[in-house]
């Protein structure tokens, strides 16, 4: 079944301890994504990839970090997590190519006290 | 700033028609994509407008103009199970274009 899949789906933490969400997709897609969303402002982009080694910033990236290393797999990582990060997460992916729709893993919702 | 304006909620009685509107600026934006998001669950891909006019999918229909900036998403013979969140989103003209979301409309169906 052609999914993307992000783990944990949740998880409470506390301020400073580094976390990773991992995010993997099977469907061979270039472009994957990282969003967060919270109540009144929608989804926000964090960090994109269009392909394996290449990453850019999205509107909020202040805070966390990416890598893509392989192309089915784009993790998330706070590395000095704060209550101001708390919020549902969600990682997608799409092929490459004008109007391609995006596939979204079914999110992760991060507390951090 | 890149503003996707939608209304943030809409109630609406089942079986009756509703329409969802977005606006958008139109400098560097060329297509318009809708999502459904359920509460708690991801968002699922409705529709992709690039051209002008109405492309219609069984219920749902949508709508743009893109000289005007303007969208909107046509749910025709309302379910219950059409309660959800609807998100309009602009991209850009190539591939590698951020796609902006707006905030979502939280559509309520009443019986």
């Amino acid at each position: 079944e052609a999914q993307v899949t992000q783990n944990p789906r949740y998880l409470i933490t506390v301020t400073g301890k580094k976390l990773t969400v991992t995010c993997s997709q099977n469907m061979n897609h270039e472009y994957m994504s990282w969003y967060r969303q919270d109540p009144g402002l929608g989804l926000r982009q964090i960090y994109y990839s269009m392909n394996v080694e290449v990453t850019d910033k999205g509107d909020v990236p202040e805070g966390y970090k990416v890598s893509r290393k392989e192309k089915r797999n784009f993790p998330l990582i706070l590395e000095s997590p704060s209550p101001n990060q708390t919020s549902l997460y969600f990682c997608a992916s799409r092929p490459t190519g004008e109007g391609q729709p995006q596939h979204f893993g079914d999110g992760t919702r991060l507390s951090i006290l | 700033g890149q503003n996707i304006d939608q209304p943030t909620e809409m109630t609406a009685t089942e079986g009756a028609i509703v329409q969802i509107n977005c606006t958008y600026q139109t400098s560097g934006f060329n297509g318009l994509f809708w999502y459904q998001q359920h509460a708690g669950e991801a968002p699922t891909f409705l529709s992709y407008n690039v051209l002008d006019g109405l492309e219609e999918k069984g219920r749902f229909s949508s709508f743009l103009s893109r000289s005007k900036g303007y969208s909107y998403l046509l749910l025709k013979e309302l379910q219950m199970k059409d309660s959800a969140s609807y998100l309009c989103a602009a991209s850009g003209y190539s591939s590698a274009s951020k796609i902006i979301f707006g905030s979502g409309t939280r559509l309520s169906i009443r019986p």
